[in-house]
């Protein structure tokens, strides 16, 4: 059964400056993959997915998420962060055809210091 | 737009008593997808569906159970509310085309049980 680790459970970070969230997955094959943001009191939005092709994903608001194989992570980055990213991100893992359930990591809520 | 709703967004209910939380999504989507969210746990699969009449349980289904009857609903019903079952819940959709379709999420029912 496929599983995500999402090691870190709270990062804080300055506004403007870099940041990387990290997700490994545990998964037989190819895998699809997907980062969600959560603001409070809200549903799931998706940032991005990858499930084929170039390695490196570009999503909304900015984001972008590498696939590295070797290390099984797909983390997730932005260049300089907004204090609107304030949130909680989530790593998803989905299996190939047939199956359309998503196994989520236990997130990481991201604080940003003005 | 299509979208995906959920009620009541708010509901405090007792211990024993049966509850039901409504999802509708006007996606047009074959799959369906109930979650509970709780600290430290990240999201939960509960129940799903594939399509009309079919119904799964997933990670944490005791206590729980769903029906379709159609493809725009699939409540969620709580057959004798427990506390342990204090939670916020996410109904969360998607197309059925092959794998790694993205799942699109409601906004949240917080329970509490008094």
């Amino acid at each position: 059964a496929q599983s995500v680790t999402q090691p870190d459970i709270h990062i804080t970070v300055s506004e403007g400056a870099s940041l990387e969230l990290r997700c490994n997955y545990s998964y037989g094959a190819t895998p699809y993959l997907f980062w969600y943001v959560q603001s409070p009191g809200q549903g799931l939005q998706l940032l991005l997915k990858y499930f084929s092709g170039d390695t490196l994903v570009q999503g909304i608001k900015g984001f972008e998420a590498e696939f590295k194989r070797s290390q099984s992570s797909f983390n997730l980055r932005k260049p300089s962060v907004h204090w609107s990213d304030a949130a909680e991100y989530f790593c998803a893992v989905g299996a190939e055809a047939g199956s359309y359930q998503l196994t989520f990591g236990k997130g990481t809520k991201l604080s940003v210091i003005p | 737009d299509a979208e995906i709703t959920q009620s009541p967004r708010h509901k405090i209910t007792e211990t024993g008593r049966q509850v039901t939380l409504a999802c509708h999504q006007t996606w047009n989507h074959n799959n369906m997808f109930w979650y509970r969210q709780d600290l430290g746990h990240g999201l939960r699969l509960i129940h799903y569906s594939y399509g009309v009449q079919d119904t799964n349980k997933g990670e944490v289904s005791d206590g729980y159970s769903v029906s379709r009857s159609n493809t725009e609903d699939l409540p969620l019903t709580l057959e004798s509310a427990a506390s342990s079952q204090t939670s916020v819940y996410f109904c969360a959709s998607s197309a059925a085309t092959g794998g790694g379709e993205t799942q699109y999420f409601g906004p949240g029912t917080r329970l509490l049980v008094l």
